[in-house]
Parts: structure tokens; C-alpha cells; sequence
């Protein structure tokens, strides 16, 4: 079955810092890859995706790009900021005609940025 | 504004108890979908509408009996619950038939069963 594994946290860094967050995955065929990302108190919010091996998906300066060859979707970002504070989670979604998405979720990564 | 929208944000119910949660989603998606969020563990599918049919029961316990009434809400009943079943309940949506998309998150149920 599909499953994703993603680097333990939490993970703390300084303003400004560099981030990677890992993400592999297996899964049969070629799934979606994205990254969520939930602020405390809130549900999850879609923050990147990619649909095919090579895509880079980017948003918020987060990027990640789809490798086939590893399996991975690391997510990245140049320069942190205190508001990107959250848990972040890597998760793909197989391909299924009829009945819409499911996604398998990585367990979750806690960030937090210091000023 | 994320397009679905759960009520209520936070419940507290004991063991005896019956409620429900209640999903609105604006999207115009036909597929919805519960999730449970406990601390510690990945987001665990529990209940996959379709069309306003369940497609998916991933082996959740009886006392939890989802409804979908149309395309645009989805319930969570919920009875004689037990305290490991505290959790953040996330309901999502979906276009249907497209299954390399995305899903749109509400943003949760905080379940408490004392």
C-alpha cells in the first residue's frame, strides 16, 4: 500500500535560517505529492503540490520538487519566518477514477522559528 | 475562508452522550471525506462519501455513523464514545473522479470525551 515518511521534528530554527524538511513515499503508479501545513488551532491548509515527476511545486518561498528516481518531495525554504511556525505534513494522493482523493498522510513535522 | 466549514469548533461530551458533528463545503466538490487527527499519529481516514455514497469505511468502530443527506454536508454521529477517542475530527473535500487532486480542509471538530 501507499505510504509516506517524513523527518521526525520537532524541529527548531533561528530567523532567516535555511529549512529542508525530508519527505520519501512509496506508492504504486505515479501519485500527487503535496505538503500541508496546520497552524495551531486550525485545520490543514494545502501549501504546495506536484502531479508528476520533475514538477517543482513553490508557494509562500516553499518549494519541492517531485523526484521519481528517490522517491522524495523535500520540502524547502530559503529563509524562515516566525509566522512559519506550524506542523507541516508531506502526503500523496493515488490515483483513484471514480472516487475522488485519498491521501495518506506523513506523521507530521513541528517547526518553530525563533525571532 | 477555506470553503468547508465545521461546527462545532470544540465539543465536550461524555460517555453516554449522543452528537453530531456537522461539514459544509462550498466548493462544489461530490466527494467528502472524515479525518482523525490524535496527537502523536498520522491523519487517519475514517469515512469516504462519493456521489453521497459511502465508498469507505476504513474499519472505524460502530459507534461513530457518518450521513451524508447531499453533496454539500457531511455528519459525524457519534455515541457512546470512549476517552482515546478525544481527537481533532477534519472533515475535507474533493472533486470527484479526479483522483490526483487535492483535498480542502475544514478546520476541525476538538473532540473531548470525558
Amino acid at each position: 500500500g501507499n505510504s509516506v515518511t517524513q523527518m521526525e521534528g520537532p524541529v527548531t530554527l533561528s530567523e532567516e535560517a535555511f529549512l529542508t524538511i525530508n519527505c520519501t513515499y512509496t506508492a504504486t503508479g505515479y501519485p500527487s505529492l503535496f505538503w500541508y501545513v496546520q497552524y495551531p488551532g486550525e485545520g490543514l491548509q494545502l501549501l504546495l503540490k506536484a502531479t508528476k515527476a520533475d514538477d517543482k511545486g513553490s508557494n509562500k518561498g516553499f518549494e519541492a520538487t517531485y523526484r521519481k528516481e528517490t522517491t522524495s518531495f523535500h520540502l524547502e525554504k530559503g529563509s524562515v519566518q516566525v509566522s512559519d511556525s506550524a506542523v507541516y505534513f508531506c502526503a500523496l494522493s493515488g490515483l483513484r477514477e471514480t472516487s475522488g482523493s485519498r491521501l495518506t498522510f506523513g506523521e507530521g513535522t513541528q517547526l518553530t522559528v525563533n525571532p | 475562508e477555506t470553503g468547508v466549514t465545521q461546527t462545532p469548533r470544540h465539543l465536550v461530551m461524555g460517555m453516554t452522550n449522543k452528537k453530531s458533528l456537522k461539514c459544509e463545503q462550498h466548493l462544489g466538490h461530490n466527494a467528502m471525506y472524515w479525518y482523525k487527527q490524535s496527537a502523536k499519529k498520522p491523519l487517519e481516514l475514517m469515512f469516504v462519501y462519493s456521489l453521497e455514497e459511502r465508498v469507505e469505511n476504513n474499519s472505524v468502530p460502530s459507534r461513530f455513523s457518518p450521513e451524508c443527506p447531499n453533496s454539500s454536508h457531511l455528519f459525524l454521529h457519534l455515541h457512546t464514545l470512549q476517552p482515546e477517542d478525544s481527537a481533532l475530527y477534519l472533515c475535507a473535500s474533493s472533486p470527484q473522479g479526479t483522483g490526483n487532486t487535492e483535498a480542502f480542509f475544514g478546520q476541525g471538530t476538538r473532540l473531548t470525551v470525558v
